[in-house]
């Protein structure tokens, strides 16, 4: 168990909706990153939040939008929702910012079918 | 454009044997270099690091190689255990560890 928490385990919803994806970090950790992994690629960086600020930008669509709030949990929010947004989507979480020796703890992933 | 791969998608290895975990990348930018397993429905775990100043870093069982000239790094696993059988993902950054670029994964199967 890394200590970072996601909410949905599952979800199912049909195009054109919307959801919104929940993790809760680490007790201590300040950065949280979310990754969407669709089936047999790697994990593809979306966005990073340091501390409630946006801290780095991956290939996040402008169809999704993410936010951390003062508690540190943060959510993922998908709009629009495609056929081709079906992934597992993980939370990452980190001490610092960035650096050397800033391990990211992964958790279990929310898996999103979009029927 | 993949800038981080992993060309074997599957590898078996007899259990007691070395395992060795291949990654190339394309982007000389990069300086941070980490190995993630991942067990069916958990999320990855942090295996091992290096940086790009370095060649070689040793974790117990698990080594990881750098050879920058090439943009190829290797995981090797010795000796190797059945509880090793997971996907491993080799992952690369800038600036020393934001916005990291993971590869596809490579299957491992450790049999008895």
């Amino acid at each position: 168990d890394s200590g970072v928490t996601q909410t949905p385990k599952h979800l199912i919803t049909a195009t054109g909706q919307r959801v919104t994806l929940r993790c809760s970090p680490r007790s201590g950790d300040l950065s949280v990153y979310w990754y969407q992994q669709s089936l047999d690629q790697g994990l593809q960086f979306l966005i990073q939040y340091y501390n409630g600020e946006e801290r780095a930008k991956g290939n996040i669509l402008e169809r999704f939008s993410a936010q951390q709030f003062p508690d540190l949990h943060s959510e993922l929010n998908l709009s629009s929702l495609e056929l081709g947004d079906s992934a597992l989507y993980f939370c990452a979480s980190s001490v610092g910012a960035g650096g050397v020796d800033n391990e990211q703890f992964f958790g279990p992933g929310t898996r999103l079918t979009v029927l | 454009d993949q800038q981080v791969k992993q060309n074997s998608p599957s590898l078996s290895v007899q259990e007691g044997r070395i395992s060795i975990l291949n990654c190339d990348y394309t982007n000389s930018m990069f300086d941070y270099f980490l190995w993630y397993k991942k067990y069916p429905a958990e999320g990855p775990t942090f295996l091992i690091s290096i940086s790009s100043i370095k060649d070689k870093n040793e974790d117990g069982r698990f080594t990881v190689f750098l050879n920058k000239s090439a943009k190829h790094l290797s995981l090797h696993i010795v000796p190797s255990q059945p509880g090793d059988s997971a996907v491993y993902f080799c992952a690369a950054s800038r600036n020393y560890g934001q916005n990291f670029v993971f590869g596809p994964g490579t299957r491992l199967s450790v049999l008895p």
